[in-house]
């Protein structure tokens, strides 16, 4: 069974720009978790998606968004970034998500630098 | 807010030796507690769990205790590998959403 995937790997923008990064989870698994990973901060929960919903929001701005397809692939978005917005990225997805206190599994991460 | 810590940083350890990375957390109504490895250049993975009604539990190799009375996890290595290097996360499960709550994370550095 492939794992989580992300893409791209890598991605450098400037301040005021927007991107948007790519989740796609392990095949079965509805639940699509997102994380903010910085040396300072560690890591920080944005949102969880599942069956096309957000269930679960962490405390971001308006700037950061989401969205969950019907396949469960998952976008994440980010306007107007600000040179704190570099971070490494993490997806997680996994079975059910929610109360059931499943693990998840984590892809390996978009790498974003804002310059 | 509510945070989960942990102790150190850096534990170097002695190849073959046994690792103790601990954790602590404040919150009380914490009912689920998990342990991560992230090697470098890749996103954590999970290694074990346990659940507030239990003390410990125990993995390949692996074992986490819990504290409840003074809100402390530690997570044992026995006979630590040179792949044991990477940083470890505890992290705690608040409320009945699945939001996890992560400690800073220890770096384990293994000695030949």
């Amino acid at each position: 069974k492939a794992g989580v995937t992300q893409t791209p790997r890598y991605l450098i923008k400037t301040r005021g720009q927007q991107v948007t990064l790519s989740c796609s989870p392990i095949s079965g698994h509805r639940s699509v978790s997102w994380y903010q990973q910085t040396p300072g901060q560690g890591l920080q929960f944005l949102f969880e998606y599942f069956s096309e919903t957000q269930r679960n929001k962490g405390n971001f701005p308006g700037r950061f968004s989401g969205r969950q397809f019907s396949n469960s692939r998952s976008e994440m978005n980010v306007s107007t970034l600000e040179l704190g917005d570099s971070a490494l990225y993490l997806c997680a997805s996994s079975p059910r998500g929610g109360r059931t206190n499943e693990k998840l599994f984590f892809g390996s991460g978009t790498q974003l630098s804002v310059l | 807010g509510e945070s989960v810590g942990l102790h150190l940083p850096t534990l170097s350890v002695q190849e073959g030796d046994n690792s103790i990375i601990n954790c602590a957390y404040s919150n009380s109504a914490s009912d689920y507690f998990i342990w991560y490895k992230q090697e470098s250049g890749k996103g954590p993975q999970f290694i074990i769990d346990i659940r507030s009604n239990m003390d410990k539990r125990q993995g390949q190799r692996v074992t986490v205790l819990l504290n409840k009375t003074v809100k402390h996890l530690s997570l044992q290595i026995a006979a630590t590998q040179p792949g044991d290097s990477a940083v470890y996360f505890c992290a705690e499960n608040i409320g009945d959403d699945y939001q996890l709550i992560w400690g800073a994370g220890t770096k384990l550095i293994i000695k030949p």
